[in-house]
């Protein structure tokens, strides 16, 4: 049993296309998160959701927008697509301890 | 300001010994905690060791140990015999309060290990 999911692994897409990622957690945790790790590796935090409600927002830009049905799920939607958004997305969840699990990320190649 | 500095973008160690790959932090909470994540060439995060600030022990989980001083704000990881299956890249984290509310984990910008056969 996949306990992180993410749907597409790859996604290879055009400039100023929108887009989606899936992610969906099997683990009953309340808290998701979003990450981006950069092509020199650095990971850092985009959106986390508690329970279906936003609680942190770094200063993402407009074009990005999760969206959580359901607090096993939360999809990251991609506006207008750029250059600089080709990264590795990660979803997570957060378990006892504060320990996150990490979905297995989504390469995002956008040309 | 670095909230997680990791000083060594590269480290190599031979098969069998025992590495340390130093963290230090920076955070004005009292109540926080310490991560390392192992992330292999294959790309996914993997859960290594927790240890929090309140914790007066040092954490242990099998192989590997965080050698926590907090008075140093140094959370360093300590893999002892060293297999090639450790090759990957760490990344030590630290959860704090966001500015907002909530909780944010802050990565460093990680520590790539080869161990040499």
């Amino acid at each position: 049993d996949t306990a992180v999911s993410q749907t597409p692994k790859y996604l290879v897409t055009q400039m100023g296309n929108d887009k989606s990622i899936k992610c969906e957690q099997n683990l009953g945790h309340d808290t998701m998160y979003w990450y981006k790790q950069d092509s020199k590796k650095f990971l850092k935090i985009m959106f986390s959701y508690n329970n279906k409600e936003l609680i942190i927002n770094e200063t993402v830009p407009n074009r990005f927008s999760p969206k959580s049905p359901d607090k096993a799920h939360l999809n990251l939607h991609i506006n207008s697509l750029e250059l600089g958004d080709s990264a590795v997305y990660f979803c997570a969840s957060e378990g006892e301890l504060d320990k996150q699990y990490f979905g297995p990320g989504t390469r995002l190649t956008v040309t | 300001a670095q909230k997680i500095t990791q000083t060594q973008p590269g480290m190599f160690v031979q098969e069998k010994e025992a590495v340390t790959l130093d963290c230090t932090y920076d955070t004005s909470d009292q109540s926080y905690g310490l991560f390392w994540y192992k992330q292999p060439s294959s790309g996914e995060m993997i859960f290594l060791i927790y240890q929090g600030s309140y914790d007066e022990q040092n954490a242990t989980e099998g192989r590997y140990s965080l050698n926590f001083q907090k008075a140093r704000k140094s959370a360093n990881l300590v893999i002892s015999a060293s297999q090639l299956g450790d090759s990957a890249m760490y990344f030590c984290a630290m959860r704090e309060g966001g500015d907002t509310g909530g909780f944010k984990t802050i990565f460093g910008a990680g520590t790539r290990l080869f161990v040499k056969a």
